[in-house]
């Protein structure tokens, strides 16, 4: 199986700062990663798909890079609904790994 | 608008049995791959099942090959997981989720997600 890590596993940070996640698959996936955001008690949500591609209505402040085995996910300038964990998944081979998570939070 | 609501979680023993259920509305569901994805308590998320379009084809994480199968109905728009030889370990919150057509295996809608709690 694809092992995903992420880094950092939490981040502090105040609104308006930018944020970069980063996202390691064990081998290449080209560019099948999605990124979610999940709010506590909440179901995720898709932000990015195929590393870079914004989902619809998905604001434009969030960003995604990368191929092969690094990616990162962007935020330019954070917001207070921002405030979350953020999961990376392959989705390039079964089973569809997800990353362990990153929790932004309030500096 | 489109609409998953899970049902069919609940408390069950060791060794026990559940079935759970997606309904979906508001899409065509023969249209779409649907998948099972699954939160221990306090912990991240983890990919369980996968079924194609008109169920012919099916995957599972090693964990659950053999305890659990998935299936659909395209007439009653639903979607089921039966759950078999429960362990403690798939006690979890269960999501079903629609898988986006085109551009890979991602997941654009997610229901609220059903809690399965097994104790010894």
């Amino acid at each position: 199986d694809i092992q995903m890590t992420q880094s950092p596993s939490s981040v502090s940070a105040s609104v308006g700062d930018r944020v970069t996640i980063t996202c390691r698959a064990s081998q290449g996936i080209s560019n099948w990663l999605a990124w979610y955001q999940q709010k506590p008690g909440k179901a995720p949500n898709l932000l990015i798909y195929t590393a870079s591609s914004l989902q619809s209505g998905v604001p434009s402040r969030f960003s995604g890079s990368g191929s092969g085995t690094d990616f990162t996910l962007t935020i330019s300038s954070l917001q207070p609904e921002d405030f979350a964990t953020y999961y990376c998944q392959q989705t390039n081979f079964f089973p569809f790994t997800f990353g362990p998570g990153t929790k932004v939070d309030i500096k | 608008e489109v609409l998953l609501v899970e049902s069919g979680g609940g408390l069950v023993q060791t060794g026990g049995s559940l079935r759970l259920s997606c309904a979906a509305s508001g899409f065509t569901f023969r249209d779409y791959w649907m998948t099972w994805v699954r939160q221990a308590p306090g912990k991240g998320l983890e990919w369980v099942a996968h079924i194609k379009k008109d169920g012919s084809e099916k995957y599972y994480v090693d964990s659950v090959k053999g305890r659990f199968t998935l299936s659909r109905d395209n007439v009653k728009y639903s979607l089921y997981l039966q759950m078999n030889t429960l362990r403690a370990e798939d006690t979890a919150v269960y999501y079903c989720a629609r898988v986006t057509r085109g551009n890979g295996y991602n997941l654009d809608y997610w229901g609220q997600g059903t809690l399965v709690s097994v104790s010894s």
